[in-house]
Formats: structure tokens, C-alpha cells, sequence
């Protein structure tokens, strides 16, 4: 079975800087997506970021991007320049390309953006 | 342009009372999927569809039923509420080419 870890149950960062947030994923799937999704306490759900696997360039989508490594089965999302709006879980997930298409979840990350 | 729709967002139950939480989308996808969030996890899939007239289990579905009798609808259906149904449900939607999925903002469910 597919599964989807992020290691850091909590995150912070100061207004302006660059934070890091760690994810693995296990599979033997070869054509996959991966994405990161912020929860804001509004609990609505926004796409950040989506990776195709067999697409070798990372992602980026204004002041965030990701460093993917196939081989090391690792996705991470960094943001750049954080605005107190970045504050959010942020959950990595994971879907196999192909039949329903569903998504695999990690358990989150709390990222605080302290002023 | 709603999007997906959840109604309602807030619901709290008795054990052993039934509800349908209804999910409306206007995007015309045909992937609709219903999810449930507890404290500390991620979402979990609990049934799907990949069009009108079909469901699937996902990996939670005990308990729950679904039905997806017009395209734009996907209804969940708790039978006999549980206390371990207390949670928030989300439900989505599915762009099928780009397989990005677009979620309602949820519903909020205690069953006491």
C-alpha cells in the first residue's frame, strides 16, 4: 500500500524568511502525482503544488516549490519570502496515475509564521 | 461559480440516528470522492465514484453508504451514527486530465 509521511508534526518561521517542509512517500508505482495541500483554519482545502513523477523539472508556483527526487522517494515544499498568510497544516499527498485516481494523505504539518 | 458545495456544515447526532450529508459540484467532473479528517491525520478515503451510477469503497467506508444517482450529486449516508463517526467530511471533486481534485469546505459531524 502507498503511504505518505511528513516527519515534522510542527514548523515556524519568521515573517519573510524560507521554510522547508519535509515529505517521503512509498510506492512501486512508476506514472504517480504528488501534491501539497494548505489547510487554513477556514479548513478549506487549496492545491499548492502538483508534480507529475515522470516529469524530472520541480515545480513552482510563485513563492512556492518543490524539490522532488524520484529515486529518494522525497518530495519537499519550500516557501519562500512567508507572509503571515502562509500559516496553514500542510499535507502532502500522493495519487497513482490511472483507475480512481484517489489521494494518499500524510498526518500534516502545523507551519506558525511568526511576525 | 460555486465549485463543490457541502450541506450542512455543521451537524451534531445522536447514536443510532441516520443522516445523508449531500455534496454539489457545478464543474461537471466526472470523479467525485468523500473523505473524512480526524485530529492528528490526514484525510482517508472513505467511497468514491468515477461517474454517475457508480460507487467504490475506499479505505474507510464501514459504515457508510453512498449514491450517486445524478452526476453533479454524491450523497453520504450514515445508517445508525457511531461515536467514532465524529468528524470532519470533506468531500471533492475531480478534473480529469490535470487528476486535480477541488474539495468543499467541509462538514463538521459529532455524534454523541
Amino acid at each position: 500500500a502507498q503511504t505518505v509521511t511528513q516527519s515534522q508534526p510542527e514548523m515556524s518561521v519568521q515573517e519573510a524568511e524560507t521554510v522547508t517542509l519535509s515529505c517521503t512517500y512509498d510506492t512501486s508505482e512508476s506514472d504517480y502525482y504528488l501534491f501539497w495541500y494548505k489547510q487554513p483554519p477556514s479548513r478549506q482545502m487549496i492545491l499548492v503544488i502538483r508534480q507529475e513523477a515522470y516529469k524530472q523539472q520541480n515545480a513552482t508556483e510563485n513563492r512556492f516549490s518543490v524539490n522532488f527526487q524520484k529515486a529518494a522517494k522525497s518530495f519537499s515544499l519550500k516557501i519562500s519570502d512567508s507572509q503571515l498568510g502562509d500559516a496553514a497544516m500542510y499535507f502532502c499527498a500522493y495519487s497513482v496515475q490511472g483507475g480512481s485516481e484517489k489521494l494518499v494523505f500524510g498526518k500534516g504539518t502545523k507551519l506558525t509564521v511568526n511576525p | 461559480n460555486a465549485g463543490v458545495t457541502q450541506t450542512p456544515k455543521f451537524r451534531v447526532l445522536k447514536t443510532g440516528q441516520s443522516m445523508t450529508l449531500l455534496c454539489a459540484q457545478d464543474m461537471n467532473h466526472e470523479y467525485m470522492y468523500w473523505y473524512r479528517q480526524d485530529p492528528g491525520m490526514g484525510l482517508r478515503l472513505i467511497h468514491y465514484s468515477v461517474g454517475e451510477g457508480t460507487t467504490a469503497k475506499g479505505e474507510v467506508p464501514d459504515g457508510y453508504n453512498v449514491s450517486r444517482l445524478k452526476k453533479q450529486n454524491f450523497l453520504l449516508g450514515l445508517e445508525s451514527a457511531a461515536p467514532s463517526q465524529t468528524s470532519v467530511y470533506f468531500c471533492a471533486s475531480r478534473r480529469g486530465l490535470l487528476n486535480i481534485q477541488y474539495f468543499g469546505a467541509g462538514t463538521r459531524l459529532s455524534v454523541l
